[in-house]
């Protein structure tokens, strides 16, 4: 089951705060969030692994809700450079999963 | 660190012709990899875990007699797109994950991509 995000696309003027969401029907280990630009690979951006935990990214953070099974990435002052489309990646709990499946993705673009 | 390489970024075939894909980690050893392949404006869908010395495991819906996919070293694994037609025409890209003192929870590296385009 992919992770379902929201919303699938947003745009903003420099300097906006956005809030992209990740919502999954299984039980997660850890959720990862990525950003692709066009025609590019994704760049890794963080991992969530505990219930509750929040991290930091220069203005780009995120939390993660494991009893709702549901994490978010906090912009803040967006920049040109924050263009792309996002993409959180999610883990199963199951013992020896250790794939990562993708969210549906976000596209974010940020006009000056 | 943590580099994946692949090769080639962009390849265009004829349908009926089959095309090789590689992936290497070059600066850690990779025991699994992942391929995945993206259809534009949409997500990453994982086709395959690749595990060193051992059968791909396929996602379901994915035909391993069409995706071949060999993991012989720790650092290279290639997927060959066999007898291609215009609907395998996508962008292709491997993962890795650094696994000396990481498991899961680990950061996925990607390569490059290749992006396939079948005629």
């Amino acid at each position: 089951q992919q992770p379902v995000q929201s919303p699938q696309a947003v745009i903003l003027r420099e300097g906006e705060d956005a809030v992209i969401n990740c919502s999954s029907s299984k039980a997660l280990y850890s959720v990862h969030w990525y950003r692709q630009k066009h025609g590019e690979a994704p760049v890794f951006l963080m991992i969530l692994l505990k219930g509750g935990e929040q991290k930091g990214h220069e203005k780009i953070s995120a939390s993660f809700n494991e009893k709702k099974q549901q994490s978010s990435l906090y912009l803040t002052a967006s920049q040109l450079s924050y263009s792309g489309t996002y993409f959180c990646g999610t883990e199963g709990r199951e013992f020896g999963n250790e794939k990562l499946t993708f969210g549906t993705g976000t596209r974010l673009t940020i006009i000056p | 660190g943590a580099v994946v390489s692949q090769h080639p970024s962009w390849v265009i075939c004829k349908s009926g012709t089959s095309v090789k894909i590689e992936c290497r980690s070059l600066d850690f050893q990779a025991t699994t990899m992942f391929w995945y392949r993206q259809f534009p404006k949409q997500s990453l869908m994982l086709m395959a875990t690749s595990n060193e010395g051992s059968k791909a495991t396929y996602e379901q819906g994915v035909e391993k007699d069409k995706f071949l996919i060999n993991h012989a070293s720790l650092t290279l694994s290639t997927l060959t797109v066999t007898s291609a037609h215009p609907e395998d025409s996508s962008f292709y890209i491997c993962s890795a994950r650094d696994y000396v003192g990481q498991g899961r929870g680990s950061p996925l590296h990607f390569g490059n991509g290749t992006r396939l385009t079948v005629t």
